[in-house]
């Protein structure tokens, strides 16, 4: 089975701080995205990305980046945590290339800035 | 362009009596489409998923979704419904031809079932 690992469950951060997200697949996916879940608002994209050191813009990247230095392992960062960053967010991976391949999930992080 | 449109975003049914969740789709491609389900305070795991194979899918614990062309729609059934089906179910669209297998979720459906 595929193993979407994130680092936290919970975290509990203050605003202006920088925070790292960590996520890490055991399947040799070429493929990971960071999402956010929000009531109401459903799952939207921030980053993905289809190779090491290759980076795509989501839907909504506004404040965060990302980092791919090894292909097992993807970060999310909020430079400057503000506490409208307040969220769950879902790390997930995929094989290749091309839409039929599903993507697997991490169990999410919710994490508190306040 | 993709989009999915779950068309309840609440679901209600009695333990033992079958369940039905609807989703229809938009695609200019012929897409693949998948069924997620969320318990609480957990990520997302796949139920099922079509590719263009057999138009009848069958998924894990039981659910099924049938994908119909005609009517853009790609619904989730179960013959009958069990208390830890109580979740949060998300229709999602594949545009094929994309690289980097972006997904279109749908806004979720949450199902309750009563004892």
């Amino acid at each position: 089975d595929v193993k979407v690992t994130q680092s936290s469950r919970y975290l509990v951060k203050r605003t202006g701080e920088k925070v790292f997200l960590e996520c890490v697949q055991d399947m040799d996916h070429e493929n990971m995205f960071w999402y956010r879940q929000d009531p109401g608002l459903g799952l939207r994209l921030i980053y993905f990305s289809y190779d090491v050191k290759m980076k795509e813009k989501g839907d909504i990247p506004e404040g965060y980046s990302v980092s791919r230095e090894k292909k097992e392992r993807f970060s999310l960062i909020l430079e400057s945590a503000s506490t409208n960053q307040t969220s769950m967010y879902l790390c997930a991976s995929s094989p290749g290339t091309g839409g039929f391949q599903p993507q697997h999930f991490g169990d999410g992080t919710r994490l508190s800035i306040l | 362009a993709q989009s999915v449109t779950q068309l309840d975003s609440h679901v209600s049914v009695s333990e033992g009596t079958p369940v039905l969740l609807r989703c229809n789709y938009s695609s200019s491609y012929s897409p693949s489409l998948f069924w997620y389900v969320q318990h609480p305070n957990k990520g997302l795991q796949l139920l099922l998923k079509y590719t263009s194979a057999a138009t009848l899918v069958k998924g894990i614990n039981g659910f099924e979704a049938e994908f119909k062309k005609s009517e853009t729609s790609f619904h989730l059934t179960k013959p009958s419904a069990h208390m830890s089906d109580a979740a949060e179910y998300f229709c999602v669209v594949s545009p094929y031809m994309e690289y980097g297998n972006k997904l279109v979720f749908g806004a979720g459906t949450i199902l309750r079932v009563k004892s």
